[in-house]
This record gives C-alpha cells, sequence and structure tokens, in this order.
C-alpha cells in the first residue's frame, strides 16, 4: 500500500520557466514532509522539508506548500536550471520521533536548456 | 567530509555468497536507518538503531539479513545467502533524533551501496 504517492513519473521543462513536482498522501498521521533529489548511482539528497503546522516553505528557488485538507504538497523550483534535472522523491513521517520515512516513487525532472 | 559514508559503493557476487556493507554515520548523529532502493521506486525502510540498539526491522528484512551497530558508531549490513532479488541499492541514512516539536526528523543519506547478485 503507497501511502505516498507521485503520479507524474517525469516532467520536462524549459530552462528558467517554473518547474512543479506533485505528490499526495494518504496517512492523516504525517505531519512532516521532505522532499531529497537523487542523481543517477547515487543516494538521495535532502533539499527542503515542512512541518505540518505550516502550508509553505521556502529555500532559495526551492518552495514546498502543503495543503493538508487535500493531503497534497508539492515543490516549485523556479527558476528551473539544467542542473536541477534528477529524480525528485517526496518522503513523509508521522511524529517528531518518527523512525522512519515513507517515500514516494520518484518523479524525473528535466530541465531542458 | 562529514557526510554518511559508505563502503563498498558496488559489490558483484554469485549467487548463494554472503556479502556485507558498511556505513559510517554523521558523527553527532544517534539514529542509523537502512533502507533498500530498487530500480523505479523509492527506498524502502529496512531498520533502524538509535545508538547501539536495533528498535524497528522491516518484514522486508529476512532472516538472511542482519545488521549491527556493536558501538553505537558506525553499522554493518550482511546479507547471508544472497539472492538475485537481492539486487538493490543499499542507502545507509543518519538524523539527530529528539528536535523540538514540530521539527521532524531529517534523514541524510550516503551514497549508496549496489549490489548486483549474478
Amino acid at each position: 500500500d503507497q501511502q505516498v504517492k507521485q503520479n507524474s513519473p517525469s516532467l520536462s521543462v524549459q530552462e528558467g520557466r517554473i518547474s512543479i513536482l506533485n505528490c499526495d498522501y494518504t496517512n492523516s498521521m504525517f505531519d512532516y514532509f521532505l522532499w531529497y533529489k537523487k542523481y543517477p548511482a547515487e543516494g538521495p539528497t535532502f533539499l527542503i522539508s515542512i512541518s505540518s503546522i505550516k502550508d509553505k516553505n521556502e529555500d532559495g528557488r526551492f518552495t514546498v506548500f502543503l495543503n493538508k485538507s487535500a493531503k497534497h504538497l508539492s515543490l516549485h523550483i523556479v527558476p528551473s536550471q539544467p542542473g536541477d534535472s534528477a529524480v525528485y522523491f517526496c518522503a513523509a513521517s508521522a511524529g517528531t520521533g518518527a523512525n522512519n520515512l515513507f517515500f514516494g516513487t520518484g518523479t524525473r525532472l528535466t530541465v531542458i536548456p | 567530509d562529514t557526510g554518511v559514508s559508505q563502503d563498498p559503493r558496488h559489490k558483484i557476487t554469485k549467487r548463494g555468497q554472503n556479502v556485507t556493507f558498511r556505513c559510517d554515520p554523521i558523527s553527532e548523529h544517534n539514529r542509523l536507518y537502512w533502507y533498500r532502493q530498487t530500480l523505479g521506486q523509492g527506498p524502502e525502510f529496512l531498520t533502524y538503531f538509535q545508538n547501539e540498539a536495533q528498535l524497528e526491522k522491516s518484514r522486508l528484512l529476512s532472516d538472511r539479513f542482519s545488521a549491527e551497530r556493536p558501538k553505537g558508531s558506525f553499522s554493518t549490513l550482511e546479507i547471508q545467502r544472497t539472492e538475485q532479488g537481492d539486487s538493490a541499492m543499499y542507502l545507509c541514512a543518519s538524523s539527530l533524533a529528539g528536535g523540538r516539536r514540530g521539527s521532524g526528523n531529517t534523514i541524510y543519506f550516503g551514497e549508496g551501496s549496489w549490489l548486483t547478485v549474478v
């Protein structure tokens, strides 16, 4: 049972435009959400996170939005750069002391120069 | 480099052989995790340690898998009698548990150890 879902396996965006990656979850106990970026043959790299007490968190070109009622979050990258091309994973956990993360299946972002 | 390090990065082994992976977490982190990732999937939780205690094991962790963290620092993951279905990337991660309320638990991953069973 996939508790975290990324329904778009791939996304292509022109350099300089906005990239929007989406994620849905089913477990209402999730209260902490993270985005990871992964290059081939490397481990996931932490990008940005958001707690359920917020609806937006911004870090440079990256912004994560959380809609708790819809159980939906999104990652906005603006402006997109070719170096952003990677697989992006959404992850969620329940509780501050959560012992593990539940990951989506990833979205491959390609930024076209 | 003060990140999570894993060794070896790549391992090719024959079916039936045993393999062992090592992980050195970020030094001040008290939690250490093992995940597994196969193509087209996100990382899947296997087990985690808080200091030297192994506190949870996923049902994905069969009897052929064993993990240790003897001194609460580095960890090893051993797979006995490997099968072709064990071929995957094995990811180690660490975190500092006990953050303030609402801070969540950010887990930092190593670069992974690729296992190919032939």
